[in-house]
């Protein structure tokens, strides 16, 4: 089976603007979450889809956002850019998100904000 | 989620057995253990996962305690590429991962 892929693989962008990303988890996986990881706070957790709806979400401004579409490939959009936001972003995908459920991780998105 | 905590650093020569500690005193009797590894900027790579028993893949075993308070990440013969941050996380039905600072393993030749 094919991984979870995340695109794109690097993103520059500047401070105001905004920033759609996009997922493809591994065939027949239905839940997708999103982590930020900086050097500063490491790894976190930004919210989790599950058929099309969000199931979970981590404490973070409303400028992110994020959506599922009924094929399961998952979008995140960053409005208003801020140099803090400067991260890599990383997709996971499980079967349906539960306790025993393993989660996958793409390669990230490599977001530069100037 | 169960918190966990890890050392911070590590060494292990290559070719030797790299044991990796991990304390998840709190844990719940529905939380399973997790580890997972990055290299650095890649994505965390799935290792394995275990709830009471003990587990083994062909990446790594899992070994828990009885009291499951503590749980040891064995790589049996550790390889230069086998240098990362790992990550031990506790997760309950319904959460999310929560990853911690992991602990940093070099493998040194």
């Amino acid at each position: 089976k094919a991984g979870v892929t995340q695109t794109p693989r690097y993103l520059i962008k500047t401070r105001g603007q905004q920033v759609t990303l996009s997922c493809s988890p591994i065939s027949g996986h239905r839940s997708v979450s999103w982590y930020q990881q900086t050097p500063g706070q490491g790894l976190q957790f930004l919210f989790e889809y599950f058929s099309e709806t969000q199931r979970n979400k981590g404490n973070f401004p409303g400028r992110f956002s994020g959506r599922q579409f009924s094929n399961s490939r998952s979008e995140m959009n960053v409005s208003t850019l801020e140099l803090g936001d400067s991260a890599l972003y990383l997709c996971a995908s499980s079967f349906r998100g539960g306790s025993g459920d393993t989660q996958y991780f793409g390669p990230g998105t490599r977001l530069t904000v100037l | 989620d169960a918190k966990t905590t890890q050392p911070t650093s590590m060494d292990c020569a290559e070719g030797r057995a790299a044991n990796l500690p991990c304390n998840h005193s709190t844990i719940s009797g529905n939380e399973y253990v997790y580890w997972y590894r990055q290299i650095h900027s890649q994505g965390p790579q799935y290792i394995i996962h275990g709830l009471k028993n003990n587990e083994t893949n062909e990446m790594a075993s899992l070994i828990i305690t009885e009291d499951r308070k503590s749980s040891t990440l064995i790589l049996p013969h550790a390889t230069l590429r086998d240098t990362a941050v790992y990550y031990c996380i506790g997760r309950n039905y319904g959460q999310n991962f929560v990853f911690g600072p992991g602990t940093r393993l070099s493998v040194l030749p």
